[in-house]
């Protein structure tokens, strides 16, 4: 069965550093996507970025890239040059595409703070 | 519309009423999806719709969750004898499908948050 773990309940960093949010996966497919969502405190969920399974290349959007280890089965996200407005919970998601399931499986989140 | 609408954004009910929660998807978006969000938790898979194929209702709760999608659009999700435990914000998502820019991102709508007293 698909597994999404995200280890950090919560992370602090000072404003202007990277930080890296850490998400494991597991899966027997070969075919799968992997998300990363942002929620503010307003509620709503806004996508970050996305990595497919057979993309070679780490995805990379703006401040916000995806380190893809697929070996480990890992895919971190990595925000540089953190801002205030990046205080927020971060989801890391999985898609299956192979298996005929087009469910979309959620980590628990890590809370972000980014101090001034 | 331009994006996936909820409504209501809030409702507060009585232990034991039924209440339906409403997911108007982007034009277009094939694909719904239902999830589940408890206070500081994270989401929980309800319910998916594909097109005109049966729904995954793998993800509901008890019988007393159901959801249905008129016209391949418009969804609603029912919860009957409301418990307190049922007390979440309840999202809604849609994507397009098919081998296009953005087809494999859920867009959410801004929630409905139910309270059962």
């Amino acid at each position: 069965a698909q597994k999404i773990t995200q280890t950090q309940p919560g992370m602090f960093v000072q404003e202007k550093e990277a930080v890296t949010l850490d998400c494991t996966y597991d899966t027997s497919d070969q075919s799968y996507g992997l998300f990363w969502y942002k929620q503010p405190s307003s509620g709503e969920m806004i996508f970050l970025i996305y990595q497919g399974s057979y993309d070679e290349q780490n995805a990379t959007e703006g401040r916000y890239s995806l380190n893809f280890q697929k070996a480990r089965k890992s895919a971190n996200l990595v925000i540089s040059a953190s801002q205030l407005g990046d205080s927020a919970m971060y989801f890391c998601a999985m898609r299956e595409a192979t298996s005929g399931t087009y469910k979309y499986i959620f980590g628990t989140g890590t809370r972000l703070k980014v101090l001034a | 519309g331009a994006g996936v609408s909820q409504s209501p954004s809030n409702k507060v009910t009585e232990k034991g009423k039924d209440v339906e929660l409403r997911c108007d998807p982007i034009s277009g978006h094939t694909a719904l999806y239902w999830y589940r969000q408890s206070l500081g938790q994270g989401l929980e898979f309800l319910i998916y719709f594909q097109g005109n194929s049966a729904p995954d209702k793998s993800g509901l709760p008890s019988d007393r969750f159901s959801a249905e999608r008129t016209g391949g659009s418009v969804s609603t999700l029912t919860i009957q004898r409301t418990q307190q435990e049922d007390s979440a914000v309840y999202l809604c998502a849609s994507r397009i499908k098919g081998r296009v820019a953005g087809a494999n991102v859920l867009t959410f709508g801004a929630g409905s948050r139910l309270t059962v007293l």
